[in-house]
């Protein structure tokens, strides 16, 4: 199994709702990412655990508040967005090593209104 | 912060054309190059991670090089075929960064 799952597929939410997306993989990875992509611009990285402990937090507003449950889940926790935080948020997952390939979920679309 | 380039931005070629496109990033405190594949509404597929100068990787019609003490890597593409089409996206691993960069989107044209 060379997936990471990410649901939901697309979440519309407003300014003062709260809600959570989600990521699963299987492959015995032990680092998991968050990245945001807004349209015509590459990734960029928000969080990464290593271990299951938080190793990089790219200076992300704490509206966005990361969690990792186990070593096969990672949540993004989202609270009090703002429109310009509408974007694709991907997951990735990998060994921990710098040379290894991340495996990317599909993405969660997600609409801020 | 770490700037990651790609050139070109986009690419038309017809099918049958070899076609190549450059990324390049700061060489210091140099770990890992990634080259990856997006498809539209797909995934970001991994294509190869480099580490060492010199290196060279093949999968299949596609190969990469890397030179690290220059800053670059070469991503090639042998008698593209309309499925190439896609956005190949590298990303540089140096210190606690890793950071992709724009992007080369690349159409085949049959």
């Amino acid at each position: 199994d060379t997936e990471v799952t990410q649901t939901p597929k697309h979440l519309v939410m407003g300014m003062t709702n709260k809600k959570s997306l989600k990521c699963e993989q299987h492959m015995g990875h032990r680092a998991m990412y968050w990245y945001k992509q807004k349209a015509k611009k590459p990734p960029e990285l928000m969080f990464v655990y290593s271990y299951e402990k938080l190793s990089i937090n790219e200076s992300v507003p704490s509206r966005f508040s990361p969690e990792c449950p186990n070593s096969s889940l990672l949540n993004l926790h989202l609270h009090a967005l703002q429109p310009e935080d509408s974007a694709l948020y991907l997951c990735a997952s990998s060994q921990v090593a710098a040379n290894t390939e991340a495996f990317f979920g599909q993405g969660t679309r997600l609409t801020v209104v | 912060i770490l700037n990651v380039e790609q050139s070109p931005q986009s690419l038309h070629v017809q099918e049958g054309d070899s076609t190549n496109f450059t990324c390049s990033f700061p060489s210091s405190n140099f770990y890992a190059l990634h080259w990856y594949r997006w498809e539209t509404a797909k995934s970001p597929e991994a294509l190869f991670v480099m580490t060492l100068n010199g290196d060279e990787k093949k999968k299949g019609r596609i190969s990469a090089t890397l030179n690290t003490k220059e800053g670059y890597s070469y991503l090639y593409i042998k008698g593209s075929q309309p499925e190439d089409s896609a956005t190949y996206l590298c990303a540089s691993h140096q210190g606690q960064n890793f950071v992709f960069g724009p992007g080369t989107r690349l159409s085949v044209l049959p």
